[in-house]
């Protein structure tokens, strides 16, 4: 079955310090693309960072960078030098391919993370 | 640029009342997504459509919802007639072919009494 885990229901985190949000992703297909979206209070999706199963290196923008360990099935979320701006919700997505081609997003349960001054 | 657009952003209405909720995708995007979201189930793909054409209403709940595309520019949901378990966050997304991104819409709250 394809699934999303994330396991951590809420994190905190010290302004300036940096954090790691979890991610496993369970999938049996060879070509499919991880991502992370960003749910601020105001309620709008946010999306800030992309991997592709086949990408060599970890994705990184600006102070987003994934932790992706294909082996561990794993695509964790780091933000470096943590911002009160920062705290919201925190979705891992996973792009899967349905029949037909087709591609839709499946979406872990979310983290919430907290910044404190 | 303009990103994906909904309206209304906020709508409370009683039970048994049609609610219809619109989206226009970023322009030049051919895929468009509807989603759900609830604290009980998080985010549900609802339906979704390519070149203007459902392609997957799995998730639509039950035949009170409907979704359309008359053209890529405009997309709608309709629940009719609504009930109290239908409040929730709705979402529109859009991506183009070739990119893996999704696009949300600042959603939709819908608050059924």
């Amino acid at each position: 079955a394809q699934k999303i885990t994330q396991t951590q229901p809420g994190m905190f985190v010290q302004e300036k310090e940096a954090v790691t949000l979890d991610c496993t992703y369970d999938t049996s297909d060879p070509s499919y693309g991880l991502f992370w979206y960003k749910q601020p209070s105001s309620g709008e999706m946010i999306f800030l960072i992309y991997q592709g199963s086949y990408d060599q290196q970890n994705a990184t923008e600006g102070r987003y960078s994934l932790n992706f360990q294909k082996a561990r099935k794993s695509a964790n979320l780091v933000i470096s030098a943590s911002q009160l701006g920062d705290s919201a919700m925190y979705f891992c997505a996973m792009r899967v391919t349905v029949s037909g081609g087709y591609n839709k997003l499946i979406f872990g349960a979310g983290t919430r993370l907290a910044v404190h001054p | 640029d303009a990103g994906v657009i909904q309206s209304p952003r906020h709508e409370v209405t009683e039970m048994g009342q049609e609610v219809t909720l619109r989206c226009k995708p970023i322009s030049g995007h051919d895929y468009l997504f509807w989603y759900r979201q609830t604290m009980m189930r998080g985010l549900e793909l609802l339906i979704y459509f390519n070149n203007n054409v459902p392609i997957d209403d799995s998730g639509m709940p039950e035949d009170r919802f409907s979704a359309k595309m008359p053209n890529a520019s405009f997309s709608t949901l309709k629940i009719q007639p609504s009930e109290p378990r239908d409040s929730a966050v709705y979402f529109c997304a859009s991506s183009s072919q070739g990119q893996e991104t999704q696009y949300f819409g600042p959603g939709t709250r819908l608050l059924v009494l």
